[in-house]
This record gives C-alpha cells, sequence and structure tokens, in this order.
C-alpha cells in the first residue's frame, strides 16, 4: 500500500495567524489527493479534492479562500488556513487513492491543528 | 445524496466476545467499501476492503461482508481483544472519488 506522510503531526498557534499543513505521498505519485476535517466525536468530512496542476474542488460550505490548497507536485498537497480561528481546531487528514485499480484510499496520520 | 449509515454507535464487549459491526449504505452502486480503524487522536488504518464484485474478506481475527442488494456490509471481529477498542469507520467507494463515511462505532473491549 501506499505510504502517505503529513506535517506536522500536531500546531498550536495563535488566532489570526496562518498555518500550513503537508501532505506527502512517499512512494507513487498521487494526481489527486483529498482533504479532510474531523471534529471530536464526528465522522471525517471532505474539505477538497486537490488536483496536481490545477485549481482544488471545494465542498459546498468550505472557504475557498480560508484553505488555501496547493498541489505543486505529484507527490506533495499543501493545505494552508489562513487567518486562523478557534473553531478552525480539528484534525485534518489527507489521503490519496492508490493506483491498484480497486480505488482503495491511504491515508496520512493527520494533523492536530488547535488555535487559541 | 449518498448516506453511509453505522450500527451500533458505540459497544462495550467483555473480552473473547465475538462481536458484529453493521454499516449500511443507500448508494447500489457503489464500488467498493473499506472498513477503518482509528485509534483516538490519530489517523486511519485500513483494515479491509472489499471489491463490490466480492462477498467478503478476511484478515486474521477480520472478516468483512459485502451484499450489495441490501446495502448492508458487516465487520465481524473473533475473539476481541482489550487492543481491539477503537472506533470503526466504513467507508464507500465509488471510483477515485473521495470517501463517503459513517459516523463509526466506539468499541471498547474490557479485559
Amino acid at each position: 500500500g501506499a505510504v502517505v506522510s503529513q506535517h506536522p503531526s500536531w500546531v498550536i498557534c495563535k488566532s489570526g495567524t496562518s498555518v500550513k499543513i503537508e501532505c506527502r505521498s512517499l512512494d507513487f505519485q498521487a494526481t489527486t489527493m483529498f482533504w479532510y476535517r474531523q471534529f471530536p466525536k464526528q465522522s471525517l468530512m471532505l474539505m477538497a479534492t486537490s488536483n496536481e496542476g490545477s485549481k482544488a474542488t471545494y465542498e459546498q460550505g468550505v472557504e475557498k479562500d480560508k484553505f488555501l490548497i496547493n498541489h505543486a507536485s505529484l507527490t506533495l498537497s499543501t493545505l494552508t488556513v489562513t487567518s486562523a480561528h478557534p473553531e478552525d481546531s480539528s484534525f485534518y487528514i489527507c489521503s490519496l487513492a492508490g493506483t491498484s485499480g480497486n480505488y482503495e484510499q491511504y491515508f496520512g496520520p493527520g494533523t492536530r491543528l488547535t488555535v487559541t | 445524496k449518498q448516506e453511509v449509515t453505522q450500527i451500533p454507535a458505540a459497544l462495550s464487549v467483555p473480552e473473547g466476545e465475538n462481536l458484529v459491526l453493521n454499516c449500511s449504505f443507500t448508494d447500489s452502486a457503489i464500488y467498493n467499501l473499506q472498513w477503518f480503524r482509528q485509534d483516538p487522536g490519530k489517523g486511519l488504518t485500513s483494515l479491509l476492503l472489499i471489491q463490490s464484485s466480492q462477498r467478503e474478506q478476511t484478515s486474521g481475527r477480520l472478516n468483512a461482508s459485502l451484499d450489495k442488494s441490501s446495502g448492508r456490509s458487516t465487520l465481524y471481529i473473533a475473539a476481541s481483544q482489550p487492543g481491539d477498542s477503537a472506533t470503526y469507520l466504513c467507508a464507500r467507494i465509488s471510483g477515485n472519488t473521495p470517501l463517503v463515511f459513517g459516523k463509526g462505532t466506539r468499541l471498547s473491549v474490557i479485559a
């Protein structure tokens, strides 16, 4: 299976600042990555689909100007939370689909963001 | 809107018991179904993936079944252990698109 890493694993930032989260595919090239958000005791909710070399596709209700996604290469997608607010505190997870044809998805370990 | 429902929301069992977690979905045109485990504060670990042409998959003490006609999947855990305590999520897969997750079942196995 694919190996996906995220950096940082956790981050604390002050309200109003910006935070960048990286999602890397370590062992194959991914044209599409997905970003999810998970609030405590909730399931994962898709935020956006990140496409290499083109604009991300955002889900309804997710502000594209607040959550900036850049998929600059086939192994790296970044999510930048701009002007962070305490309500942005959440667990952010990225995933990518494998190439085996069964569409199995592989997830990063997640990033815990706390905005104070 | 495609939905995935998991029952029960929480389950507590004594060690050694066999148990079944349920997942139902509204879209009969799914491709595959994937079961995950999530420990508190951690990411997702893939347990089993059942392709739409398959009826079940097994890995160790885990067995997952898929019945597309009834829109159901079950995850069977044999001889449960305290280390099995986690949240179990099922997700519908339709091609190379984002997964649609259920809300999960929080399992506690008591020693």
